[in-house]
């Protein structure tokens, strides 16, 4: 079974604080995606990476970087936490070829105070 | 612009009776779609696909119908069981390479005992 594993399940933080979250897939995906889900607004995506160091900007990307070292990590840097930005994070992968499937993380539930 | 639409952000069904989720798209270019069922703190999980060559796609108590003329996709759950109360969304990948999907805003289901 393809494994999506993110770093926390829950954290807070203040505004003004740089926060990394972290997602790790064990599949060998050469596709990676952070997204963020609110009430009514559905999934949306902030950013998304097609291979190693390669990056591309999504709908949302605005207050968010990300970094792709490894083919199996993937990275989302909020460098200056703001309270709009509390959220439910969540980290998909999926291959790149014959399959448009993605396979998601168990999400990190994100509150800036 | 919202490509991907769903307009009941809630339904509730008795268990035991059918549940019809609603899906509509703008881009007549989308030829694949796929559902996804998210429960509460998780992350969403894959249920069901169909590919713009088929009207109907059938996995156990799942169907996906499309009408392409409509540009209208429903998923049918029969019989409905408390189980599957969760946000279901509808998603298709986007043009351009990477296999990023556009996801809908999600149903909220509820299967009643």
């Amino acid at each position: 079974d393809v494994k999506v594993t993110q770093s926390s399940r829950y954290l807070v933080k203040r505004t003004g604080e740089k926060v990394f979250l972290e997602c790790v897939q064990d599949m060998d995906h050469e596709n990676m995606f952070w997204y963020r889900q609110d009430p009514g607004l559905g999934l949306r995506l902030i950013y998304f990476s097609y291979d190693v160091k390669m990056k591309e900007k999504g709908d949302i990307p605005e207050g968010y970087s990300v970094s792709r070292e490894k083919k199996e990590r993937f990275s989302l840097i909020l460098e200056s936490a703001s309270t709009n930005q509390t959220s439910m994070y969540l980290c998909a992968s999926g291959t790149g070829t014959g399959t448009y499937e993605q396979y998601f993380g168990p999400g990190t539930r994100l509150t800036v105070t | 612009d919202q490509q991907v639409k769903q307009n009941s952000p809630s339904l509730s069904v008795q268990e035991g009776r059918i549940s019809i989720l609603n899906c509509d798209y703008t881009n007549s270019m989308f030829d694949y779609f796929l559902w996804y069922k998210k429960y509460p703190a998780e992350g969403p999980t894959f249920l069901i696909s169909i590919s713009s060559i088929k009207d109907k796609n059938e996995d156990g108590r799942f169907t996906v119908f499309l009408n392409k003329s409509a540009k209208h996709l429903s998923l049918h759950i029969v019989p409905s069981q408390p189980g599957d109360s969760a946000v279901y969304f509808c998603a298709a990948p986007e043009a351009g390479g990477g296999n990023k999907l556009t996801f809908g805003t999600g149903t909220q289901l509820k299967v009643e005992l």
